[in-house]
């Protein structure tokens, strides 16, 4: 158990809808990261918040979104979804502190979205 | 931008055996940190091994161990004594760290894995 939680584990939905996944980090870690497994695209970076600002962005869509809350915790938003929008989308957390330490990203157990 | 290659899809070696998965990665920095995950079918991402770039010795951890080259931009992984539970997707991952004033790291660049089947 990485203490990364991710809710829900499954969710299945309808092209042209919205949905919203949830990730809890570590105890202590401040950096949350977003990231999408799907067969075509493999693994891919979707955005890092710090400490509830957005610090990075790799290859989220416009119809995707995320924020992070005071309390930590992050969520995804896809909207319009697309029958490629199928996929596991992982949440990961790291300390995100200064200088150069050991940053290491600690995988949740992702959360599995089917669009039909 | 980072890339990440993974030239070996899949391999399988009997139990017990020593294997080792390759990696190689291109990138201009000169300070960055690389990963082995491990993705069993459970689908979890597992953290196998880290290496930082500005470190000459090899990370080992029990049974895994790495062969970093960074002149050849090659970061191997090598499973001793092989066991049924090594059975799992291998991915190897790039990482840049952030300069921003409260530091942080980049998202991770990861290869298109290796699956390894480890046979009884």
């Amino acid at each position: 158990d990485s203490g990364v939680t991710q809710t829900p584990k499954h969710l299945i939905t309808a092209t042209g809808q919205r949905v919203t996944l949830r990730c809890s980090p570590r105890s202590g870690d401040l950096s949350v990261y977003w990231y999408q497994q799907s067969l075509d695209q493999g693994l891919q970076f979707l955005i890092q918040y710090y400490n509830g600002e957005e610090r990075a962005k790799g290859n989220i869509l416009e119809r995707f979104s995320a924020q992070q809350f005071p309390d930590l915790h992050s969520e995804l938003n896809l909207s319009s979804l697309e029958l490629g929008d199928s996929a596991l989308y992982f949440c990961a957390s790291s300390v995100g502190t200064s200088g150069r330490t050991q940053e290491t990203q600690y995988f949740g157990p992702g959360t599995r979205l089917l669009v039909l | 931008a980072q890339t990440v290659t993974q030239s070996q899809p899949e391999m399988s070696v009997q139990e017990a055996e020593t294997v080792t998965l390759s990696c190689t990665y291109d990138t201009s920095e000169s300070n960055y940190y690389l990963f082995w995950y491990k993705q069993p079918p459970s689908r979890q991402m597992i953290l196998v091994i880290r290496q930082e770039a500005y470190k000459q010795q090899n990370a080992t951890e029990n049974r895994f161990s790495v062969n970093f080259q960074k002149a050849a931009k090659s970061f191997s992984l090598k499973i001793s004594d092989s066991q049924l539970g090594d059975t799992a997707m291998y991915f190897c991952a790039f990482m840049k760290p952030m300069m921003y004033s409260g530091g942080g790291a980049d998202g991770l660049t990861f290869g298109k894995g290796t699956h390894l089947i480890i046979q009884p």
